[in-house]
């Protein structure tokens, strides 16, 4: 079981509906990340934080997308309102501190099911 | 271009049989590169980082070509729980990854 926790593991909605997933880092991991996987595809970097504030967010759709991780630990993406394009695996991870080491601990993910 | 490509396979090889692959980047200036194992629908975990001078770790060795932008990745004597998907990271101003590629290893 992975130590970065997430939740909800799985999620099926109807477009135009607003979706949102938590992620709880590694205790001790300032750096946070949110990751988008499409079937097939590498995962794609949404929005990364150090501690609480947003790092990257230049390929987060701002229009229906949102992340906070408002005390620098726990986070939540939110998608208002969710398209058919939106089903993916959403992934976070955490790392000790920013990209160097490159580790990331990963959660297991939030499939979202966008009907 | 994408910043990294990979070859996604899949590579369907027997058991104690070796197989390599490559992953190419676009940015000279990326500064480290890691390979990561995802297994079927399980999230990615690091397999190992890939330096200017090769690293082996085991039954897997990585290899970093600059002048020709690519790096590699060999795993010898092929196990049935190598089946996976190997996906590159490379560092330049943010890890990007690739698609990935799907080794598959039969008994």
């Amino acid at each position: 079981e992975a130590e970065v926790a997430q939740s909800p593991r799985y999620k099926i909605t109807e477009k135009s509906q607003a979706v949102a997933f938590w992620c709880d880092p590694i205790s001790g991991h300032a750096t946070l990340y949110w990751y988008r996987q499409i079937l097939g595809q590498g995962p794609e970097l949404l929005v990364q934080f150090q501690d609480e504030s947003v790092v990257d967010d230049s390929q987060l759709p701002k229009d229906r997308f949102s992340a906070e991780r408002l005390k620098g630990v726990d986070s939540t993406l939110k998608i208002q309102p969710a398209e058919l394009g939106d089903s993916a695996m959403y992934l976070c991870a955490s790392s000790v501190r920013d990209r160097d080491t490159g580790e990331l601990f990963f959660g297991e993910g939030s499939r979202l099911t966008v009907l | 271009r994408k910043e990294v490509e990979q070859d996604p396979g899949p590579f369907n090889v027997p058991e104690g049989a070796t197989v390599a692959f490559n992953c190419t980047y676009s940015n000279s200036a990326s500064q480290s590169f890691f390979w990561y194992r995802q297994d079927c629908r399980k999230e990615p975990k690091l397999l190992m980082s890939v330096y200017s001078s090769g690293n082996e770790d085991g039954r897997f060795t990585a290899q970093l070509n600059r002048a020709s932008q690519y790096i590699s990745l060999l795993i010898r004597d092929s196990k049935l729980s190598d089946s996976a998907t190997y996906l590159c990271v490379v560092n330049d101003y943010k890890l990007s990854f690739g698609a990935g590629t799907t080794v598959t290893v039969r008994a």
